[in-house]
């Protein structure tokens, strides 16, 4: 599996856009780029997932570059609740449950400020 | 996530004791991990179900049981074997495609 980095934290004035990068240099063709998010003493939480193209959902935007070696997670207007650790992974993209290999890092840890 | 129960939340128990950790899902997925978590770290996965009656060892297993009678529960056990049990503890569930995991909200062990 590609290996991920990610900044260990990152500050965002509430209202504005927090834009978080993850360096997955080594990512291979068919493997796909998720994003989780941890807020304190809870379960990670899903937010989006793409392969090359720019993916939008109600939480998040993902920019995928075209060489697929970085990608940024756009949460367009940051919020006190979004303060969470943020995880970038890079998992295979085979049928048959091989998203049980999702393995988290250190992740980074974004603090929205008022 | 509401379609997975964990309980209870905070657990305290004394070295020796094994100890059972619950994880009920009503979401009707068919895999069911645990994963453990340490202060300031990432996941690391203990064991996982793909099927009823079905089980594999994840990367740090030792110490650790679990079943799956049911599709809807999979229980962990942290035996006395386990040499560093303190800890929070996370059950996920995954359909078998690519559809991310859903976790829960994790029991926090404390063995002292």
């Amino acid at each position: 599996d590609a290996k991920t980095t990610q900044p260990p934290s990152m500050d965002c004035a509430e209202g504005r856009a927090a834009n978080l990068p993850c360096n997955h240099s080594t990512i291979s063709g068919n493997e796909y780029v998720y994003w989780y998010r941890q807020i304190h003493s809870q379960g990670p939480q899903y937010i989006i997932h793409g392969l090359k193209n720019n993916e939008t959902n109600e939480m998040a935007s993902l920019i995928i570059t075209e060489d697929r070696k970085s990608s940024t997670l756009i949460l367009p207007h940051a919020t006190l609740r979004d303060t969470a650790v943020y995880y970038c992974i890079v998992l295979p993209g085979v049928s048959g449950g091989s998203n049980y290999k999702l393995t988290f890092g250190k992740g980074t840890l974004l603090t929205v400020n008022p | 996530d509401g379609g997975i129960t964990q309980s209870p939340k905070y657990l305290f128990r004394k070295e020796g004791q094994n100890v059972t950790l619950s994880c009920e899902q009503n979401l009707n997925h068919d895999a069911m991990y645990w994963y453990r978590q340490d202060p300031g770290q990432g996941l690391r996965l203990i064991y996982y179900s793909q099927i009823v009656n079905d089980f594999q060892k994840g990367d740090i297993a030792e110490g650790y049981s679990v079943s799956r009678e049911k599709k809807e529960s999979f229980p962990l056990t942290v035996t006395s074997a386990q040499k560093n049990p303190t800890a929070f503890y996370l059950c996920a569930t995954g359909d078998r495609d690519l559809s991310p995991l859903h976790f829960g909200n994790g029991t926090r062990l404390t063995v002292t």
